[in-house]
């Protein structure tokens, strides 16, 4: 079945860019998604990006995906104290399955 | 719409007793997904549901554990009897299942803890 990996921590300076990076494994997956979690709250979708698209830009975040390498990244720009979340890639089961396949999620950590 | 609904947003129980957990669904959504996160194992999906059928319930980890939808707008998760490794937030999410994406939209999630 499809596997999501993504780093567990990832700390940057207020004000920097942040990427996050997550790779998956099944070819097929036709939508991946980025969520973000603040503390004590569900997960909340931020964007997502169709298989056959590269690049996908809303506002300060921008989404990259390199399908050849199933390598899915998610650069948030002038990071703010608010962007500080439990951010989780997710990838569709492709071939019509039903459901998310979710990472394990990446803490970012803003440093003042 | 309200988004996804949980309740009760934290439940503090004793080992031994019966636990329910309730979800109320975005309308008109076919899909409801019930979810377990853990620091140690992260988003588990426990069981999801398809027009109130369940389809897949290989993730609920043993039989104390059971979930029902009777009807569209309503889900259930039920442990009986709870154990203390039972704690955990418990997600539920909802998703409509067009020709495009599945997205899922998630509730604010109950946060169980097992004493």
């Amino acid at each position: 079945g499809e596997d999501v990996e993504q780093s567990l921590f990832l700390s940057v300076r207020e004000g920097d860019s942040s990427v996050i990076n997550c790779t998956y494994t099944d070819s097929s997956s036709t939508y991946l998604y980025w969520y973000k979690q603040e503390p004590g709250a569900g997960l909340q979708l931020l964007t997502y990006i169709f298989s056959n698209m590269d690049m996908k830009q809303d506002q300060r975040l921008t989404v990259l995906l390199n399908k050849k390498d199933k390598h899915l990244s998610l650069r948030i720009a002038d990071t703010q104290t608010g962007d500080s979340a439990i951010y989780f890639c997710a990838a569709d089961k492709g071939g019509g399955a039903d459901g998310l396949t979710f990472g394990k999620g990446t803490h970012l950590i803003i440093q003042p | 719409d309200a988004g996804v609904i949980q309740s009760p947003r934290h439940e503090v129980t004793e080992m031994g007793q019966e636990v329910t957990l309730r979800c109320k669904p975005i309308s008109g959504h076919d899909y409801l997904f019930w979810y377990r996160q853990t620091m140690m194992r992260g988003l588990e999906l426990l069981i999801y549901f398809n027009n109130n059928v369940p389809i897949d319930d290989s993730g609920m980890p043993e039989d104390r554990f059971s979930a029902k939808m009777p009807n569209a707008s309503f889900s259930t998760l039920k442990i009986q009897p709870s154990e203390p490794r039972d704690s955990a937030v418990y997600f539920c999410a909802s998703s409509f299942r067009d020709s495009y994406t599945d997205t899922q939209y998630f509730g604010p999630g109950t946060r169980l803890t097992v004493l």
